[in-house]
C-alpha cells in the first residue's frame, strides 16, 4: 500500500542549530515529493519539491531535501534554524497518473529552543 | 493577489444541522480537493474535482458532498453532520500537473 512516514512527531532544537526531518515513502510508482509547512493558525504552503534531475532540491526560507531513491526517503534539511520555522512540517508523495492525489504524512511538529 | 478563501473560518454546530463550507479561488485552477486535518493522521481528502462538474471521492468521503458548478468555487456540504466530523478542513487548488496546490485558511468545524 502507498504510505508516507514522518517518524518524529516532534523535534525540538535549539535557534541557529542545524535541522533534519525525516520523510520515508512507499511508493510503486516514480514518486513526486513534496515538502510543506503550516504555520500555526495557517494554511499550508508548499516549501519544495522533487520531481526529477538534481536530487538536491532547493526551497523557499533556506530548506533544502535530499531525495535518496534507495532509502526511499526525502529529507528535509535547514543548516541553521531561526525561531520563526517553528511550525508543522508535513512530507507528501505523489504519482504520475493518479490525478494528482497526494499522499501525505502525518506531520512533524518543529519546536525552537531560544 | 492569487488566494483560496473559505468561509466560515470557525463553525460550531449541533448533530444533523445541515451545513456547507464554501471555497473560492481566483487562479482560474482546474483541480481543488476539499482535505480534513486531524492530530496523528495528517491530510486526508475527502473529494476532489478535475473540472467544472467533474468530482470524484478522495480517502474519507463518507458523510460530505460536493458541487462543482463553476470553475472558482467547490463548497463542501454536510448534510447531516456528526461529531466525528468535527475536524479542521482545508480547500485547496492548483494548476495542471503536479504544480504547488494552494490552501485556503482552513475551517474549524465542532459539531456538537
Amino acid at each position: 500500500a502507498q504510505s508516507v512516514t514522518q517518524p518524529d512527531i516532534h523535534i525540538t532544537v535549539s535557534e541557529g542549530a542545524s535541522l533534519e526531518l525525516r520523510c520515508n515513502y512507499s511508493y510503486g510508482a516514480t514518486p513526486y515529493l513534496f515538502w510543506y509547512v503550516q504555520s500555526p493558525g495557517q494554511g499550508l504552503q508548499l516549501l519544495l519539491k522533487y520531481f526529477s534531475g538534481d536530487t538536491l532540491v532547493q526551497g523557499i526560507k533556506g530548506f533544502e531535501a535530499e531525495f535518496k531513491r534507495s532509502q526511499s526517503s526525502f529529507n528535509l534539511r535547514k543548516p541553521s534554524v531561526h525561531w520563526s520555522d517553528a511550525a508543522e512540517y508535513f512530507c507528501a508523495v505523489g504519482a504520475k497518473d493518479s490525478n494528482y492525489q497526494l499522499i501525505w504524512g502525518a506531520g512533524t511538529k518543529l519546536i525552537i529552543k531560544p | 493577489e492569487a488566494q483560496v478563501t473559505q468561509n466560515p473560518r470557525y463553525l460550531i454546530t449541533v448533530t444533523g444541522k445541515k451545513l456547507t463550507v464554501t471555497c473560492s479561488q481566483n487562479m482560474n485552477h482546474e483541480y481543488m480537493s476539499w482535505y480534513r486535518q486531524d492530530p496523528g493522521l495528517g491530510l486526508r481528502q475527502i473529494y476532489y474535482s478535475m473540472n467544472v462538474e467533474v468530482t470524484d471521492k478522495g480517502d474519507v468521503p463518507e458523510g460530505y458532498k460536493v458541487s462543482r458548478k463553476e470553475k472558482r468555487n467547490f463548497p463542501l456540504i454536510l448534510e447531516s453532520p456528526s461529531p466525528n466530523q468535527t475536524s479542521l478542513y482545508f480547500c485547496a487548488s492548483n494548476g495542471p500537473g503536479y504544480n504547488e496546490q494552494f490552501f485556503g485558511p482552513g475551517t474549524r468545524l465542532t459539531v456538537l
